[in-house]
């Protein structure tokens, strides 16, 4: 069955610093890879997804995530990060019947400065 | 832009009421979903719907039904409220048939049950 782990249900960074959140999945199919991100109060919005082509998918607001088929991983990163990019990131993985996503528990994303 | 709207942002319910949380879009999207979310579970897939009349089952049905009586709008139905089914409740939705489309959230309706 299809699952996402992610690694790390909090992580603090300092302003500037790099970002990395962790995403390891289970997928018997090739896999669908997203990540979506949820600002206070607010639904969650797609920041990037992987389908089929380039393993290194950009995304918005300068996340980027690679997709490595080997270590079944699909981590996140940010070069330098900003008070802004305070929020919740899922990972999700779409289901074995592809009509779905299954998301991870969530990692939180702390910024101080 | 897309809009997935939610009718409430708080609702609380005793138990034992049937409860109605209602979610509109407003971009023709064939596909629409709901979810509950709770801390450290992450997000979990109660139902969804590819058309009108139509509804698939998620990982945790039970205790829920649906209704998609119009294309713009998805129902959950809670048809005997319990205190576990207090949680933060998403509505989202998607166009096209395959999943390379990107799911449209609502901001979500925080349930109580008290």
């Amino acid at each position: 069955a299809q699952s996402v782990t992610q690694l790390g249900s909090h992580v603090s960074v300092s302003e500037g610093a790099l970002v990395l959140l962790r995403c390891n999945y289970s997928s018997s199919v090739p896999p669908y890879l997203f990540w979506y991100v949820q600002y206070p109060n607010q639904g969650l919005q797609l920041l990037l997804k992987y389908t089929t082509g380039a393993t290194l998918v950009k995304g918005i607001n300068g996340f980027e995530a690679e997709f490595k088929k080997s270590e079944t991983s699909f981590h996140l990163t940010k070069p330098s990060a900003h008070m802004s990019d305070a929020a919740e990131y899922f990972c999700a993985v779409i289901n074995q019947a592809g009509t779905a996503l299954i998301f991870g528990k969530g990692t939180t994303l702390s910024v101080s400065s | 832009d897309v809009k997935v709207t939610q009718s409430s942002r708080y609702l609380v319910k005793r138990t034992g009421e049937k409860v109605f949380l209602e979610c509109v879009q407003d971009m023709d999207h064939e596909n629409m979903f709901w979810y509950r979310q709770d801390p450290g579970l992450g997000l979990r897939l109660i139902y969804f719907s590819y058309d009108v009349k139509m509804k698939e089952k998620g990982d945790i049905p039970e205790g829920y039904s649906v209704s998609r009586e119009k294309k713009e709008r998805f129902s959950l139905i809670l048809e005997s409220a319990s205190t576990n089914q207090t949680s933060m409740y998403l509505c989202a939705s998607s166009t096209g048939q395959g999943f390379n489309e990107k799911l449209f959230f609502g901001s979500g309706t925080q349930l109580s049950v008290l």
